[in-house]
């Protein structure tokens, strides 16, 4: 079983809808928790960071951490068809030097 | 640069052959990591270069992979006898430091390996 769990997708919308992205874990330990966004042939580019539990929100785009259930959400409102990309989670500990754990990606595509 | 740079980004090599990758990271960033990218995998972390501390090389899947940051720049990823397993794409990313954890990675656009 891998330390984080992500479901790939593909996940199809129409322009407008509430996405909600998903990821569970299973260390315990992990203190930071981010969502990266990566478009075809490009690196990911960080969107959200957590630490610890609870929400951050920033634009359309609000992150959940829930620890208790070791399950992290990333919501996107009024979702644009630029939203298209794949979206990565990733987490590590603390004191983790930044060798992040990466959820597989959950592939999304907004349509017209 | 702008951003973190990597070349080449296409790579297609025959199986047997050794594969050098380089990574240009943002300058002023002392961290440099190396991760790999498989269909279906995720990204799969390899080796960690903070300043001028040893590299945390737990990542590497085996003795044929390795890695050097010369005057704590530029990084070289080298892959030898490339088997075709080795498939990816090689991802590398660079931050200010690290603290305890959580600091912002910019990654480069990477190198996709494919061995024949």
């Amino acid at each position: 079983q891998k330390e984080v769990e992500q479901d790939p997708g593909p996940l199809s919308v129409p322009e407008g809808a509430i996405v909600s992205l998903n990821c569970t874990y299973s260390n315990s330990a992990f203190q930071y928790f981010m969502w990266y966004r990566q478009y075809s042939r490009k690196g990911p580019e960080l969107l959200m960071y957590t630490y610890s539990s609870g929400n951050k929100e920033d634009g359309r785009f609000t992150a959940q951490v829930d620890k208790s259930s070791k399950y992290i959400s990333l919501f996107i409102r009024d979702s644009q068809p630029s939203d298209s990309a794949t979206y990565l989670c990733a987490m590590t500990l603390t004191g983790g030097g930044n060798k992040l754990t990466f959820g597989t990606g959950t592939q999304l595509k907004v349509e017209l | 640069g702008a951003g973190v740079s990597q070349s080449p980004s296409n790579k297609v090599t025959e199986k047997g052959k050794d594969v050098e990758l380089r990574c240009d990271p943002i300058s002023g960033h002392t961290a440099l990591y190396w991760y790999r990218q498989s269909l279906g995998q995720g990204l799969e972390f390899l080796i960690y270069f903070q300043g001028n501390s040893a590299p945390d090389k737990s990542g590497l899947p085996s003795d044929r992979f390795s890695a050097e940051r010369t005057g704590g720049s530029v990084s070289t990823l080298t892959i030898q006898r490339t088997q075709q397993e080795d498939s990816a794409v090689y991802l590398c990313a660079s931050s200010l430091a690290p603290h305890s954890g959580g600091e912002k990675l910019f990654f480069g656009s990477g190198t996709q390996l494919s061995v024949l």
